[in-house]
């Protein structure tokens, strides 16, 4: 069974820093693209960033660049997010998805179950 | 970056009803690479459609996807009470940023 388990969210005030992390297990983590993707309350869902499977390509939301850094143990079957330079806007629900390969592309077809980020002084 | 817009924003149905979603792209979305996920209350989202047209593992075949180009729908041909949440379109066609529509609202009369 496919499980993503994320962890590391709370209250930061801004300029603060968090770093979430992604437990896995069920799939061959070092065989997966894998992406955050976040939730202010009450509102959609917004793409942030995204590691290819060994780590050597990562990219971002412009919202995102130069704050926060993607990065992923595959030894320890663990993705993370290091969010520095915290803005109100960041609060949101953060995602932790794996991306499905072969026909019909990279859509995002298992998500953790979530961890809140709230930045308020 | 791909804007997509869903219509409606809310979809108000009995059970037992057809559901029909749209999802309009600013611009072609490349071998057609639109998602649908669901997302109900307090829970992460799950994905139904990729591919514009493939279920996924285990969704009932009460939901299909169509479409190519700009112009994608999702149908749910009959509402069950469970089927109440909100459903967003994504394309994951271009290079980053994925972009994911506003989303629609169904829930039952």
């Amino acid at each position: 069974e496919v499980q993503l388990v994320e962890s590391g969210g709370g209250l930061v005030q801004p300029g603060g820093s968090l770093r979430l992390s992604c437990v896995t297990s069920g799939f061959t983590f070092s065989g997966r693209l894998m992406q955050w993707v976040r939730q202010a309350p009450g509102k959609g869902l917004v793409w942030v960033s995204r590691i290819n499977n060994d780590g050597s390509s990562k990219d971002y939301a412009d919202s995102v660049k130069g704050r926060f850094t993607i990065s992923r143990d595959n030894a320890e079957n663990t993705l993370y997010l290091q969010m520095n330079s915290l803005r109100a806007e960041d609060t949101a629900i953060y995602y932790c998805v794996r991306t499905r390969w072969g026909a019909g592309g990279p859509a995002f077809d298992y998500w953790g179950q979530g961890t809140l980020v709230s930045v308020s002084s | 970056e791909v804007v997509l817009t869903q219509s409606p924003d809310t979809l108000s149905l009995s059970p037992g009803e057809r559901a029909t979603l749209s999802c309009r792209a600013s611009q072609s979305v490349a071998s057609n690479f639109l998602a649908w996920y669901q997302q109900k209350h307090g829970q992460a989202p799950r994905l139904l459609i990729y591919g514009a047209s493939f279920r996924a593992a285990g969704i009932p075949d009460r939901f299909s996807g169509s479409g190519s180009g700009t112009d994608f729908t999702l149908t749910i041909s009959r509402l069950e009470p469970e089927d109440l949440a909100v459903y967003y379109c994504q394309q994951y066609a271009t290079p980053p940023p994925w972009t994911f529509g506003q989303g629609t609202k169904v829930d039952m009369k």
